[in-house]
């Protein structure tokens, strides 16, 4: 199986930084990864896929970057919305198609 | 506006066989080139993708659980499901069914599966 490791786990920011989310798979997945956003009790909501494309309807605020091995998310200034757990995915290499273990953006 | 929702018993005895089904609307299973899959949350944790079919039949199941699963789908009623053989606490979980290609862009609202005697 492929795994994928998130850095950060936890991060603590406030309104209006600039934060960057790191995803690492254990082995290439060209750009088969795709970024969610889960709020308390509901379900994930893709903001990016194919590494870096953004899901319509998603702020430009936030970006996608890497291939291969690694990924990045980046906020460029967040907002009181955006404070949720982060999630990467590859699709690449199945089964399974592994998630990260998340990244919980909290409000410093 | 597709719509995807899951429904099935909220609770579960140990042992047994967990099964939920997910109704889709607003698209057709049968027309369209995507996948359709199952996905769990235990309460507090991180997601772990099932497996996933697609409107051939074709099925494909994370390994670590490929033995207790099978997901089939009933196109005649646009509908595809998850059964999950004998459960533990292990299992408890909110599960999700997703429609997926290069990223799983429409989701259930997920439903609390407790298994529990």
């Amino acid at each position: 199986d492929i795994q994928l490791t998130q850095s950060p786990s936890f991060l603590s920011a406030s309104i209006g930084d600039r934060v960057t989310i790191t995803c690492r798979a254990s082995q290439g997945i060209s750009s088969y990864l795709a970024w969610y956003q889960q709020k308390p009790g509901r379900a994930p909501k893709v903001l990016i896929y194919a590494a870096s494309t953004l899901q319509s309807g998603v702020p430009s605020r936030f970006s996608g970057s890497g291939s291969g091995t690694e990924f990045t998310l980046t906020i460029s200034s967040l907002q009181p919305e955006d404070f949720a757990t982060y999630y990467c995915q590859q699709l690449n290499s199945f089964p399974p198609y592994t998630f990260g273990q998340g990244t919980k953006l909290e409000i410093k | 506006q597709l719509q995807l929702q899951e429904s099935g018993p909220g609770l579960v005895k140990p042992s047994e066989t967990l099964s939920l089904t997910c109704t889709v609307s607003g698209g057709s299973i049968s027309s369209s080139s995507y996948y359709w899959g199952w996905i769990r949350q235990p309460p507090g944790k991180g997601l772990e993708w099932i497996g996933s079919i697609y409107k051939s039949g074709s099925t494909d199941y994370n390994p670590s659980l490929k033995n207790r699963v099978t997901i089939s789908v009933d196109t005649s009623k646009n509908q595809f499901s998850l059964n999950l053989s004998s459960v533990t606490a292990a299992d408890t979980a909110v599960y999700y069914c997703a429609r997926h290609a290069v990223a799983s862009h429409y989701w259930g609202q997920g439903t609390l599966v407790t298994v529990s005697s």
